[in-house]
């Protein structure tokens, strides 16, 4: 099956500080991508939506000058939460949609568990 | 407003038991239901999907159940091993044309536990 990776898989920050956070479609070309957020025993969060070489769209109430999102080629997005705050302690997951499949099959990363102390 | 609502937020299945967990939908324009499974710590898994115009689909020891009328689709796990114990997602999202990239929508997630 379609494989996408994320890295890093944990990341320890102090607050104030800038984490990068990517996201890899291994063996296929991801023309979208997908930004969630999850907490603890909940479902996934969409954050926002990655086009290559466009612009993100962001979901209501998600700060895109916090969550700054580049999808730079169609293999590669990357999530950088700025200025980080205890308040974005959370696991962030990514997807990637199959450009070529016929539906919308999208596979997701391992996701990155984000601590900011 | 919930898009897919899923039922039960929790079940608790004998080995060899068979798991049913449940989703119901209201907008006609999606076409497309992925489930998805999820353990701890990790990414969601792509389980199985099927499209309306099929009423059932099955992969191994899962199956999906399609009922176009009623708006509700399901996932059975025949034979549950404690390995299948997880978080399961159902999810819809619509065709993939002009501004619509194919976002998935969610249900909330039922926790199934397996017991040996």
């Amino acid at each position: 099956g379609a494989v996408v990776s994320q890295h890093p898989s944990r990341v320890i920050c102090k607050s104030g500080t800038s984490v990068k956070i990517e996201c890899r479609s291994l063996d296929f070309q991801a023309t979208t991508m997908f930004w969630y957020r999850q907490f603890p025993k909940k479902s996934l969060m969409l954050m926002a939506t990655s086009n290559e070489g466009s612009k993100a769209t962001y979901e209501q109430g998600v700060e895109k000058d916090k969550f700054l999102i580049n999808h730079a080629s169609l293999t590669l997005s990357t999530l950088t939460v700025t200025s980080a705050h205890p308040e974005d302690s959370s696991f962030y997951i990514c997807s990637a949609r199959d450009s070529l499949a016929g539906y919308n099959e999208q596979f997701f990363g391992p996701g990155t568990r984000l601590t900011v102390l | 407003q919930q898009q897919v609502k899923q039922s039960p937020q929790s079940l608790i299945v004998q080995k060899g038991g068979i798991s049913i967990i449940n989703c119901a939908y209201e907008n006609t324009a999606f076409d497309y239901f992925p489930w998805y499974q999820q353990f701890p710590g990790k990414g969601p898994a792509l389980l199985i999907a099927i499209r309306p115009d099929v009423s059932e689909k099955k992969e191994g020891r899962f199956t999906i159940s399609f009922n176009k009328s009623a708006k509700q689709f399901s996932l059975h796990i025949m034979d549950s091993q404690p390995g299948d114990s997880a978080t399961y997602f159902c999810a819809a999202s619509m065709p993939i044309r002009g501004s619509t990239l194919g976002r998935l929508y969610f249900g909330r997630g039922t926790q199934l536990t397996v017991w040996p």
